[in-house]
C-alpha cells in the first residue's frame, strides 16, 4: 500500500533564510506526487505537482521540488522564505484509482 | 472563476445526532472526493464520487455516506455522530477523464461534536 512520511513535524525557519521540507514515499508504481499548503483554518492549496519528465518542479510561491527515484523523496525547497510562508505543508501521492494519500504534514514557522 | 465551495462553514452535532455536509466542485470538474482532517493530523480519503456513483472508498465505516447530483455538487452524510468523527472535512473536485490525481481542495467544514 502507498504511505507517505514526512519525518518533521515543525521546523523553525527565520525569514529570509532558505526553507526545505522532506517527504519520503512508498508506492510501487512511478507515482504522480503533490505538495500542498494549508494556513490556519483554511483548506488547501496546491503548490506544485510531478507526473514525470523534468525530475525538479517548479510551482507557486516561488517553491520548487525535486524528485529523486532513487530516494524514494520528494523534497519541498524555497530558496528564501517570506513571513506569510508560515503555514503547515502536506506531501502527498496519487494512489489507485484518483486518491490522495497524505504525509502528517510539516508546520513551518517562520521568525521575523 | 468560483473554486470548490462547502457548507456550511462550521456546525456543532451532539452525539448521536446526523449531520450533511455540502460540496460545490470548480467550474468544469466532474469528480468530488471527501476527506476527513482530524486536528494535528494529514487529511484521510473517504471516498469519491463520479456520474453520481461511489467510484472509491477509504477505510470509513458504512456511517459514511454520501450522494453526488446531476450538477456535480455532492453530500456527505455521517450518521450517528462519534466524538472521534469531530474533524475538518475537506471536499476537493478534479477531471475524472486526467486520472492525474490533481485535486483542488474547498475551505472545509468544521465539524465539532459534543
Amino acid at each position: 500500500a502507498q504511505s507517505v512520511t514526512q519525518p518533521d513535524i515543525h521546523i523553525t525557519v527565520s525569514e529570509g533564510a532558505s526553507l526545505e521540507l522532506r517527504c519520503n514515499y512508498s508506492y510501487g508504481a512511478t507515482p504522480y506526487l503533490f505538495w500542498y499548503v494549508q494556513s490556519p483554518g483554511q483548506g488547501l492549496q496546491l503548490l506544485l505537482k510531478y507526473f514525470s519528465g523534468d525530475t525538479l518542479v517548479q510551482g507557486i510561491k516561488g517553491f520548487e521540488a525535486e524528485f529523486k527515484r532513487s530516494q524514494s523523496s520528494f523534497n519541498l525547497r524555497k530558496p528564501s522564505v517570506h513571513w506569510s510562508d508560515a503555514a503547515e505543508y502536506f506531501c502527498a501521492v496519487k494512489a489507485a484509482g484518483n486518491k490522495l494519500t497524505f504525509g502528517g504534514g510539516t508546520r513551518v514557522l517562520v521568525k521575523p | 472563476d468560483a473554486g470548490v465551495t462547502q457548507s456550511p462553514t462550521h456546525l456543532i452535532k451532539t452525539r448521536g445526532q446526523q449531520v450533511t455536509l455540502r460540496c460545490s466542485p470548480k467550474s468544469g470538474h466532474d469528480t468530488v472526493s471527501w476527506y476527513q482532517q482530524a486536528l494535528g493530523q494529514g487529511p484521510q480519503f473517504i471516498f469519491q464520487y463520479y456520474e453520481e456513483e461511489e467510484r472509491q472508498r477509504g477505510n470509513f465505516p458504512d456511517r459514511f455516506s454520501g450522494h453526488q447530483f446531476p450538477n456535480y455538487s455532492s453530500e456527505l452524510n455521517v450518521n450517528a455522530l462519534l466524538l472521534g468523527d469531530s474533524a475538518l472535512y475537506l471536499c476537493a473536485s478534479s477531471f475524472w477523464i486526467t486520472d492525474s490525481g490533481e485535486q483542488y481542495f474547498g475551505p472545509g467544514t468544521r465539524l465539532t461534536v459534543t
